[in-house]
């Protein structure tokens, strides 16, 4: 099966630094890639996602990026503020109608 | 996007005792699961629930423990029986497919406390 593989584990960056998060996979055949965002307390939440057949997709100041061939895949967040630290989980999956493997999580704290 | 409701958002339950949670979605989709998450950790998948047929379980977690209900496609529940303090946990459900998409959203948790 699949094995999500993601690092730091923690992450601590001054108010407006970047921020990166990188994630492994296993499976070849895996083709869907969303970051979610988890709040204390909260439901994981949908920041960006990347299918397989694109390298690069932004949106404002969250990025991702994707390398197939070495089954790698990151998250790129820019000026990073307050608002920012949370729990970011990678994942995997391939077609519709398969499970997501989740990453084991990145904990990222912005300070002021 | 779906929007996913869980009933109850929190629950303390005596050893040996049941609780069943319900997840509701506001419109059909393909998939759906069941999750624990423990304090501070990662996701664990607990099952897939299948609409009409048994669920699909992880290894490690078994229907006598978890039975899982999904009687269609906008609807699921998961009960975990004879309640330990090791069950205490957040359980969450999500669903997939929704409006032919290919992601999966969250709904808002279940925090079990077991005495």
């Amino acid at each position: 099966g699949e094995n999500v593989e993601q690092h730091p584990s923690t992450l601590s960056v001054q108010e407006g630094d970047s921020a990166v998060i990188k994630c492994t996979y296993s499976d070849s055949a895996s083709n869907y890639f969303p970051w979610y965002k988890q709040e204390l307390g909260k439901r994981p939440q949908l920041i960006i996602d990347i299918r397989s057949n694109v390298g690069e997709k932004k949106d404002q100041r969250i990025a991702v990026t994707l390398n197939k061939t070495a089954k790698h895949f990151s998250l790129h967040i820019t000026e990073t503020q307050p608002e920012d630290s949370a729990v970011y989980f990678c994942a995997a999956s391939k077609d519709t109608g398969n499970q997501f493997y989740f990453g084991t999580g990145t904990s990222l704290t912005v300070i002021p | 996007s779906a929007v996913i409701s869980q009933k109850p958002s929190r629950d303390i339950c005596q050893r040996g005792t049941s609780l069943t949670i319900q997840c509701q979605v506001d419109s059909q989709v393909t998939m759906m699961f069941w999750y624990r998450q423990q304090p501070g950790q990662s996701l664990t998948l607990i099952a897939t629930a299948n609409q009409g047929s048994e669920a699909t379980y992880e290894s490690g977690f078994v229907i006598d423990k978890f039975p899982i209900s999904r009687p269609n496609l906008t609807f699921s529940t998961l009960t975990v029986s004879n309640l330990s303090p090791e069950d205490s946990s957040i359980y969450l459900c999500s669903a997939r497919g929704a409006s032919g998409a290919d992601t999966q959203y969250f709904g808002p948790g279940t925090r079990l406390t077991v005495l």
